[in-house]
């Protein structure tokens, strides 16, 4: 019930392609999904979270995607560059407790 | 402001052998955290406090031990170290428990 399975696992694409990463969950409690972004050595960073009570949320190049019949959110790259590669990640966290539960990451490359 | 500082950043130790791995923020946060990262396991929750003087277990607490005397500091203990406890270790900091995480920059432990 507390599992947030993420894929792929590692993911290429060319320069200026669409990056797609995928999450699935499956307490129905989650009420809070936000995207992390981490660079070699460095901490995760928040990078776009979304709420269920929207299918969709934007922030420049970066998009959320969320289906709460079908349990699962993604997050699109669009116009990927060089710069975006790093490890994502997912996660949820169900109300004031603001416990994330993580996917295992997804490492990006954008290759030039 | 620093945000969340951790030290040291990489450090070596015998199985048997006890450490402290030091993290403080200087936002006023108070709600702290200690993540370890494991490879195609995402980050598992290890400790974490809503205050000073407040901590409670997370999904991982064996072995390692919190305390919050401040509301800056908020050390991790590893009590007997294992080859088990090999893995990154990051603090993180919120404003309260409702907020996505800030995270620190991370402590790479290697017990041998």
């Amino acid at each position: 019930q507390q599992q947030v399975k993420q894929s792929p696992q590692s993911l290429i694409v060319q320069k200026g392609g669409i990056s797609i990463i995928n999450c699935a969950y499956e307490n129905t409690a989650f009420d809070y999904f936000p995207w992390y972004q981490q660079f070699p050595g460095k901490g995760p960073a928040l990078l776009i979270a979304i709420r269920p009570d929207v299918s969709e949320k934007k922030e420049g190049r970066f998009t959320i995607s969320f289906n709460k019949s079908a349990k699962q959110f993604s997050l699109h790259i669009m116009d990927s560059q060089p710069g975006d590669s790093a490890t994502y990640f997912c996660a949820a966290s169900r109300g004031s407790n603001y416990q994330l539960i993580w996917g295992a990451g997804t490492k990006l490359i954008i290759k030039p | 402001n620093a945000g969340v500082t951790q030290t040291p950043k990489f450090q070596v130790l015998k199985t048997g052998q006890s450490m402290t791995l030091q993290c403080a923020q200087d936002m006023n946060h108070e709600y702290m955290s200690w993540y370890r990262q494991d490879p195609g396991m995402g980050l598992r929750l290890i400790h974490y406090s809503v205050g000073a003087g407040i901590t409670d277990q997370g999904e991982v607490p064996n072995g390692y031990n919190v305390s919050r005397s401040t509301t800056e500091d908020f050390p991790l203990r590893l009590l007997s170290a294992a080859p088990s406890q090999t893995s990154v270790y990051f603090c993180a900091s919120s404003r309260d428990r409702g907020d996505p995480p800030y995270f620190g920059p991370g402590t790479r432990l290697l017990v041998l």
